[in-house]
Protein backbone atom coordinates (compact mmCIF):
# COMPACT_ATOMS: atom_id res chain seq x y z
CA UNK A 1 0.00 0.00 0.00
CA UNK A 2 1.08 3.60 -0.47
CA UNK A 3 1.30 5.79 2.47
CA UNK A 4 3.09 9.14 3.19
CA UNK A 5 3.52 9.16 6.55
CA UNK A 6 4.65 12.37 8.79
CA UNK A 7 6.14 13.24 11.60
CA UNK A 8 4.88 13.95 15.09
CA UNK A 9 3.40 17.13 16.41
CA UNK A 10 5.56 19.86 17.55
CA UNK A 11 5.45 23.02 20.05
CA UNK A 12 8.06 25.12 19.44
CA UNK A 13 9.14 29.04 21.00
CA UNK A 14 8.99 31.94 18.38
CA UNK A 15 12.11 32.41 16.97
CA UNK A 16 12.90 28.56 17.04
CA UNK A 17 13.41 25.98 14.02
CA UNK A 18 11.71 22.89 13.40
CA UNK A 19 11.74 20.31 10.63
CA UNK A 20 8.95 18.15 9.78
CA UNK A 21 9.34 14.55 7.63
CA UNK A 22 7.15 12.57 6.00
CA UNK A 23 8.70 9.52 4.46
CA UNK A 24 7.03 7.88 1.22
CA UNK A 25 6.35 4.10 0.91
CA UNK A 26 5.02 1.94 -1.63
CA UNK A 27 5.33 3.60 -4.71
CA UNK A 28 8.60 4.77 -6.75
CA UNK A 29 9.86 7.64 -4.52
CA UNK A 30 11.17 9.70 -7.08
CA UNK A 31 8.63 9.74 -9.90
CA UNK A 32 6.42 11.46 -8.18
CA UNK A 33 6.41 15.36 -6.76
CA UNK A 34 5.72 16.53 -3.58
CA UNK A 35 3.67 19.46 -2.62
CA UNK A 36 4.09 21.01 1.22
CA UNK A 37 0.28 22.87 1.83
CA UNK A 38 -0.42 24.64 5.11
CA UNK A 39 -3.38 25.05 6.93
CA UNK A 40 -3.78 27.57 9.96
CA UNK A 41 -6.16 26.66 12.69
CA UNK A 42 -9.87 27.07 10.83
CA UNK A 43 -8.64 28.33 7.74
CA UNK A 44 -7.98 26.84 4.22
CA UNK A 45 -5.46 25.45 2.49
CA UNK A 46 -2.70 27.38 1.28
CA UNK A 47 0.35 25.53 -1.15
CA UNK A 48 3.68 26.11 0.18
CA UNK A 49 6.07 24.71 -2.50
CA UNK A 50 6.96 21.69 -4.56
CA UNK A 51 10.17 19.35 -4.50
CA UNK A 52 11.37 17.42 -7.35
CA UNK A 53 12.27 13.82 -5.04
CA UNK A 54 14.46 12.52 -7.57
CA UNK A 55 16.82 15.65 -8.46
CA UNK A 56 16.39 17.39 -5.36
CA UNK A 57 14.97 20.68 -7.51
CA UNK A 58 12.46 23.10 -5.39
CA UNK A 59 10.17 25.86 -6.01
CA UNK A 60 8.46 28.16 -3.15
CA UNK A 61 5.30 30.19 -3.09
CA UNK A 62 6.49 33.83 -2.80
CA UNK A 63 5.90 34.20 0.70
CA UNK A 64 8.03 30.97 1.55
CA UNK A 65 10.78 31.81 0.25
CA UNK A 66 12.45 33.44 3.03
CA UNK A 67 12.57 31.13 6.02
CA UNK A 68 11.39 27.65 4.55
CA UNK A 69 13.60 25.02 2.89
CA UNK A 70 12.27 21.63 1.53
CA UNK A 71 15.33 18.93 0.86
CA UNK A 72 14.75 15.63 0.96
CA UNK A 73 16.99 11.74 1.27
CA UNK A 74 16.54 9.44 -1.27
CA UNK A 75 17.78 6.63 0.99
CA UNK A 76 15.09 6.93 3.04
CA UNK A 77 12.58 8.10 1.13
CA UNK A 78 11.70 10.75 2.78
CA UNK A 79 11.21 14.77 2.13
CA UNK A 80 11.77 17.55 4.52
CA UNK A 81 9.98 21.09 5.05
CA UNK A 82 12.60 23.15 7.63
CA UNK A 83 10.87 26.25 9.08
CA UNK A 84 13.08 28.89 10.80
CA UNK A 85 12.56 31.89 13.09
CA UNK A 86 9.04 30.55 14.08
CA UNK A 87 6.28 33.25 14.55
CA UNK A 88 3.09 32.48 16.55
CA UNK A 89 1.33 32.50 12.60
CA UNK A 90 2.97 29.77 11.75
CA UNK A 91 0.83 27.52 13.97
CA UNK A 92 -0.87 25.36 11.71
CA UNK A 93 -1.09 21.73 10.47
CA UNK A 94 1.59 21.39 7.47
CA UNK A 95 0.81 18.40 4.52
CA UNK A 96 2.96 16.77 2.17
CA UNK A 97 1.42 15.39 -0.54
CA UNK A 98 1.99 13.31 -4.07
CA UNK A 99 1.17 14.85 -7.16
CA UNK A 100 -0.74 12.26 -8.96
CA UNK A 101 0.64 11.94 -12.28
CA UNK A 102 3.94 10.61 -12.24
CA UNK A 103 6.85 13.34 -13.47
CA UNK A 104 4.09 15.72 -13.50
CA UNK A 105 5.01 18.84 -11.37
CA UNK A 106 1.74 21.11 -11.24
CA UNK A 107 -1.59 18.46 -10.95
CA UNK A 108 -3.74 16.97 -8.17
CA UNK A 109 -2.33 15.27 -5.04
CA UNK A 110 -3.79 11.73 -5.10
CA UNK A 111 -1.92 10.91 -1.74
CA UNK A 112 -1.53 12.95 1.47
CA UNK A 113 0.01 12.80 4.78
CA UNK A 114 -2.30 12.33 7.87
CA UNK A 115 -0.59 15.85 8.81
CA UNK A 116 1.57 17.56 11.68
CA UNK A 117 0.40 20.12 13.98
CA UNK A 118 3.06 22.84 14.47
CA UNK A 119 2.51 25.14 17.90
CA UNK A 120 4.62 28.12 17.72
CA UNK A 121 3.88 29.70 21.35
CA UNK A 122 5.96 31.38 24.28
CA UNK B 1 -1.35 35.14 -8.21
CA UNK B 2 -3.87 34.02 -9.74
CA UNK B 3 -6.99 34.29 -7.19
CA UNK B 4 -9.66 31.70 -6.75
CA UNK B 5 -12.83 32.46 -6.08
CA UNK B 6 -15.38 30.05 -4.55
CA UNK B 7 -18.84 30.06 -4.14
CA UNK B 8 -21.02 30.16 -1.84
CA UNK B 9 -19.07 29.81 0.80
CA UNK B 10 -21.71 27.57 2.51
CA UNK B 11 -24.26 25.08 0.83
CA UNK B 12 -27.05 23.37 3.02
CA UNK B 13 -28.47 20.40 0.68
CA UNK B 14 -31.46 17.63 1.33
CA UNK B 15 -29.95 14.45 0.82
CA UNK B 16 -30.83 12.42 -2.77
CA UNK B 17 -30.32 16.19 -4.47
CA UNK B 18 -28.30 17.84 -6.44
CA UNK B 19 -25.10 20.59 -4.70
CA UNK B 20 -23.28 22.51 -7.19
CA UNK B 21 -20.01 24.24 -6.21
CA UNK B 22 -18.63 26.98 -8.09
CA UNK B 23 -14.88 28.31 -8.41
CA UNK B 24 -13.63 31.16 -10.47
CA UNK B 25 -10.37 32.02 -11.73
CA UNK B 26 -8.74 35.25 -11.87
CA UNK B 27 -7.59 35.08 -15.54
CA UNK B 28 -7.20 32.04 -17.43
CA UNK B 29 -6.19 28.62 -16.69
CA UNK B 30 -7.14 25.90 -19.07
CA UNK B 31 -8.01 22.90 -17.53
CA UNK B 32 -5.49 23.14 -15.33
CA UNK B 33 -7.71 22.63 -11.79
CA UNK B 34 -8.65 20.51 -9.49
CA UNK B 35 -11.21 19.46 -6.56
CA UNK B 36 -10.56 18.04 -2.81
CA UNK B 37 -13.02 17.02 -0.23
CA UNK B 38 -11.70 17.62 3.26
CA UNK B 39 -13.84 16.21 6.02
CA UNK B 40 -13.06 18.02 9.63
CA UNK B 41 -9.64 16.84 11.29
CA UNK B 42 -8.62 15.19 7.97
CA UNK B 43 -6.28 15.46 4.93
CA UNK B 44 -7.83 16.52 1.62
CA UNK B 45 -8.89 13.91 -0.55
CA UNK B 46 -8.19 14.12 -4.54
CA UNK B 47 -12.01 13.92 -6.30
CA UNK B 48 -11.19 15.84 -9.78
CA UNK B 49 -8.22 16.77 -11.63
CA UNK B 50 -7.48 18.16 -15.39
CA UNK B 51 -11.27 20.07 -14.31
CA UNK B 52 -13.61 16.67 -14.99
CA UNK B 53 -11.08 13.61 -14.49
CA UNK B 54 -12.51 11.50 -11.50
CA UNK B 55 -9.71 9.88 -9.13
CA UNK B 56 -9.53 7.05 -8.92
CA UNK B 57 -11.77 5.69 -6.17
CA UNK B 58 -14.15 8.41 -6.38
CA UNK B 59 -18.01 7.56 -6.38
CA UNK B 60 -19.55 8.52 -10.16
CA UNK B 61 -21.71 10.89 -8.62
CA UNK B 62 -18.90 13.38 -7.85
CA UNK B 63 -18.00 15.81 -12.01
CA UNK B 64 -16.18 18.57 -12.86
CA UNK B 65 -16.53 20.72 -15.82
CA UNK B 66 -15.64 23.99 -17.40
CA UNK B 67 -12.92 25.51 -18.59
CA UNK B 68 -10.76 29.04 -18.54
CA UNK B 69 -11.99 30.94 -15.36
CA UNK B 70 -15.30 29.00 -14.52
CA UNK B 71 -15.64 25.54 -13.20
CA UNK B 72 -17.73 23.39 -11.11
CA UNK B 73 -18.11 20.80 -9.45
CA UNK B 74 -21.23 18.73 -9.09
CA UNK B 75 -22.85 16.38 -6.66
CA UNK B 76 -25.50 14.77 -8.77
CA UNK B 77 -27.14 12.72 -5.48
CA UNK B 78 -25.76 14.02 -1.78
CA UNK B 79 -25.24 11.55 0.85
CA UNK B 80 -24.38 12.22 4.28
CA UNK B 81 -20.75 11.54 3.88
CA UNK B 82 -20.47 13.87 1.85
CA UNK B 83 -20.38 16.56 4.38
CA UNK B 84 -17.15 18.43 4.12
CA UNK B 85 -15.66 21.38 2.95
CA UNK B 86 -14.09 21.27 -1.15
CA UNK B 87 -11.81 23.40 -2.02
CA UNK B 88 -10.82 23.99 -5.99
CA UNK B 89 -6.93 24.44 -7.14
CA UNK B 90 -5.47 25.69 -9.78
CA UNK B 91 -2.25 25.10 -11.63
CA UNK B 92 -1.06 27.57 -13.11
CA UNK B 93 2.36 29.20 -12.45
CA UNK B 94 2.31 27.76 -8.79
CA UNK B 95 -0.70 26.09 -7.42
CA UNK B 96 -3.23 28.29 -5.34
CA UNK B 97 -6.48 26.83 -3.51
CA UNK B 98 -10.01 28.50 -3.67
CA UNK B 99 -10.85 29.41 0.20
CA UNK B 100 -13.63 26.80 0.44
CA UNK B 101 -17.04 25.73 0.19
CA UNK B 102 -19.06 23.91 3.21
CA UNK B 103 -21.57 21.42 2.52
CA UNK B 104 -23.89 20.76 4.61
CA UNK B 105 -26.88 18.53 4.88
CA UNK B 106 -30.13 19.76 5.51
Amino acid sequence: QVHLVQSGAEVKKPGASVKVSCKASGYTFSSHYIYWVRQAPGQGLEWMGIINPGGGGTSYAPQYQDRFTMTRDTSTSTVYMEMSSLKSEDTAVYFCARVAVPGAPLSGCDLWGQGTLVTVSS
Amino acid sequence: EIVMTQSPATLSVSPGERATLSCRASQSISSDLAWYQQKAGQAPRLLIYGAFIRATGIPARFSGSGSGTEFTLTISSLQSEDSAVYYCQQFDTWPTFGGGTKVEIK
